[in-house]
């Protein structure tokens, strides 16, 4: 089992809808959360990080964290065309200086 | 003002051969990182410092060599470049010791192995 998965897509939505990416960890240790968004050929950005289980929001992005079942997700409202990217899950381990990426979700947004 | 840089941006070799990547960065963060991108777009740790401290090394041929030469700086030797090498190599860095800081990415060196 690998260690943090996501569907690697492409998630196609429409322009305004919402777009919901998951991403599942396997190590229970896991504390820290992090959204990265990757256009083509460039670095990944920080979009979002949480630590605490519920829902964290910034702007158009929610971040949703639920430790029990060992998910995270992004929803992405009002998505836009400049929203289309690869979308990269990261998780830190307690104790550890070590993040672990998952292979990353494709977006597209539909004009 | 950028935060993570690297150099060179593009490095197209020949195999067996030997090259650096630098990289800097001045947002005063004391951990640093390099990753591996392949052409899947999985992005793998490959080495990570704190404070000149060598913390994360893992499974990597041992043709692959960081230097650290202070907290804002880590260089990446590759020796004897083979054609699996060919990636996106980027640079990273975040602050403190504590795990739930956020990385900030270099915009990545780009290597291809003729």
């Amino acid at each position: 089992q690998k260690e943090v998965e996501q569907n690697s897509g492409p998630l196609s939505v429409p322009e305004g809808a919402i777009a919901s990416l998951n991403c599942t960890y396997s190590d229970r240790g896991s504390q820290s959360f992090f959204w990265y968004r990757q256009y083509s050929g460039k670095s990944p950005e920080l979009i979002m990080f949480i630590y605490s289980n519920g829902d964290k929001e910034d702007g158009r992005f929610t971040a949703q964290l639920n430790k029990a079942s060992q998910y995270v997700s992004l929803l992405i409202r009002d998505s836009q065309p400049s929203d289309s990217a690869t979308y990269l899950c990261a998780v830190n381990v307690l104790g550890t200086y070590k993040y672990i990426f998952g292979t990353g979700t494709r977006l597209k947004v539909l004009a | 003002d950028t935060a993570v840089s690297q150099t060179p941006k593009y490095l197209v070799t020949q195999m067996g051969n030997d090259k650096s990547i630098k990289c800097e960065q001045n947002l005063g963060h004391d951990t640093m990182y390099w990753y591996k991108q392949d052409s899947k777009k999985f992005l793998k740790i490959m080495f990570s410092y704190n404070n000149k401290e060598l913390i994360i090394n893992e499974t990597v041929p041992n043709r692959f060599s960081p230097k650290s030469p202070d907290k804002a700086h880590l260089n990446l030797h590759i020796n004897s470049l083979e054609l699996g090498d060919s990636a996106v190599y980027f640079c990273a860095s975040s602050q403190g010791a504590s795990s739930n800081q956020p990385q900030h990415f270099g915009d990545g060196t780009r290597l291809s192995i003729l």
